[in-house]
């Protein structure tokens, strides 16, 4: 079975804290994709970054960085000093190469950034 | 301007209304879908056209009816629905399956009265 775990359903912090996102993953498939996504109030999903199973190298992109271990079937997101514009909902999402067309997403993290 | 544009951006519609949503991309990707958001629920997947033909329909009610008439449109065709259809829509497409991102639309606000 493929599954994703978000299990911070909402994290409220004060603007300039670091905030790390929770994310688990299942799967049996030895290739797959992960993919962190943000949601805006306005609506559309926006995609952060694609993470493929052979590479677990930690990526940074500003102040956004993505810890991913396959130890522990995690792939975890962190905003440094976080900003009011960083308040939106994120989705972390699992693609195995299984044969389907499918993302599994997980619930999503309300995120709150307070000014 | 994310690259798939959605109309209408909000809909109200009563039980017996016919309806439809429209996705757009002009991005050259070959696969697109069709999302429902609801609150406090998990994004569902609801049907999947790829290079033009349907290769995912994830036993989603009659009463959507999806149709990709070319790779660069989608539309889902709303008739007789619930109150319970009230959702967020959402349109993606990719360029390939599985591996590579996908570019949402920002979404068609749907209620049903």
């Amino acid at each position: 079975a493929q599954k994703v775990t978000q299990a911070q359903t909402e994290i409220s912090v004060v603007e300039k804290e670091d905030v790390t996102l929770d994310c688990v993953y299942e799967t049996r498939d030895t290739t797959y994709y992960l993919f962190w996504y943000k949601q805006p109030p306005s609506g559309e999903l926006v995609f952060l970054i694609r993470r493929n199973s052979f590479d677990e190298q930690n990526e940074i992109s500003g102040r956004y960085s993505w810890n991913f271990q396959k130890s522990t079937s995690s792939f975890n997101f962190t905003i440094t000093a976080s900003q009011v514009v960083d308040s939106a909902v994120y989705f972390c999402a699992l693609s195995a190469t299984s044969g389907t067309y499918k993302y599994i997403f997980g619930t999503g993290t309300r995120l709150k950034v307070l000014a | 301007e994310t690259g798939v544009t959605q109309t209408p951006r909000h809909l109200v519609m009563g039980m017996t209304n016919k309806k439809s949503l429209k996705c757009e991309q002009h991005l050259g990707h070959n696969a697109m879908y069709w999302y429902k958001q609801s609150a406090k629920k998990p994004l569902e997947l609801m049907f999947v056209y790829s290079l033009e033909e349907r290769v995912e329909n994830n036993s989603v009610p009659s009463r959507f009816s999806p149709e990709c008439p070319n790779s660069s449109h989608l539309f889902l065709h709303l008739h007789t629905l619930q109150p319970e259809d009230s959702a967020l829509y959402l349109c993606a497409s990719s360029q390939e399956r599985n591996g590579y991102g996908y570019t949402f639309g920002s979404g068609t606000r749907l209620t049903v009265v």
